[in-house]
């Protein structure tokens, strides 16, 4: 499978817990990008890097949150001290950055990780 | 803030006929405009996109048309399937972040 994929794709934890997930990209693909959707809303941007540099975080992405990229491939979005609002379907995209074309392309979505904040 | 939204939140066909789900955006700079298909459970799917220097584009059984001097962008769905149920997104986009609307579900009527 060449897609973008998302682990874990379920995630239930207590209120206060720390919580990692994990995406990987579709491969050399130099953009990935994080969002949050919730039931019946669309999706809204959280962050997005550029290889390994994280280059807009929304003002969604409070000092909970923190992403990372360390070697411009796979990315992980932790959330410390999870709260009940925090539950929701996170989802990463990424696309293609392409020398000398267009600055942005389509994005191309993984499965999603539900998380759930009891 | 900008903001994309779709006119109607629910559209009910009949299996065969054309589909054409509205969507109006707010921010004049956006150059980019895609359409995504999203299933129960699943992330969105790319369906196509359009430049803003394009009034028009045209892929399998889908037709998606830009009018910026309304700011105005539509989807058509041709002979529209079972299959094509879902929920359909509008995105636009003036820094790469994509910045979606409400979403239309799509009911295909048998």
């Amino acid at each position: 499978d060449t897609g973008v994929s998302q682990n874990p794709r379920h995630k239930i934890t207590k209120r206060g817990q720390n919580v990692t997930f994990r995406c990987d990209p579709i491969s050399e693909h130099n953009r990935l990008y994080w969002y949050r959707q919730t039931l019946g809303q669309g999706p809204e941007f959280l962050t997005y890097f550029q290889n390994e540099a994280q280059l807009e975080k929304s003002r969604l992405l409070s000092d909970r949150f923190s992403a990372e990229r360390p070697k411009g491939s796979f990315s992980t979005l932790e959330i410390q001290r999870t709260e009940q609002g925090d539950s929701a379907m996170y989802l990463c995209a990424s696309s293609a950055l392409r020398s000398g074309g267009a600055p942005y392309n389509e994005q191309f979505f993984g499965p999603g990780t539900r998380l759930t904040v009891l | 803030g900008e903001s994309v939204g779709l006119h109607l939140p629910t559209l009910s066909v009949q299996e065969g006929d054309n589909s054409i789900i509205n969507c109006a955006y707010s921010n004049s700079a956006s150059d980019y405009f895609i359409w995504y298909k999203q299933e129960s459970g699943k992330g969105p799917q790319f369906i196509i996109d359009i430049r803003s220097n394009m009034d028009k584009r045209q892929g399998q059984r889908v037709t998606v048309l830009l009018n910026k001097t309304v700011k105005h962008l539509s989807l058509q769905i041709a002979a529209t399937q079972p299959g094509d149920s879902a929920v359909y997104f509008c995105a636009e986009s003036s820094t790469g972040k994509l910045i979606f609307g409400q979403g239309t579900t799509l009911q295909v009527k048998p």
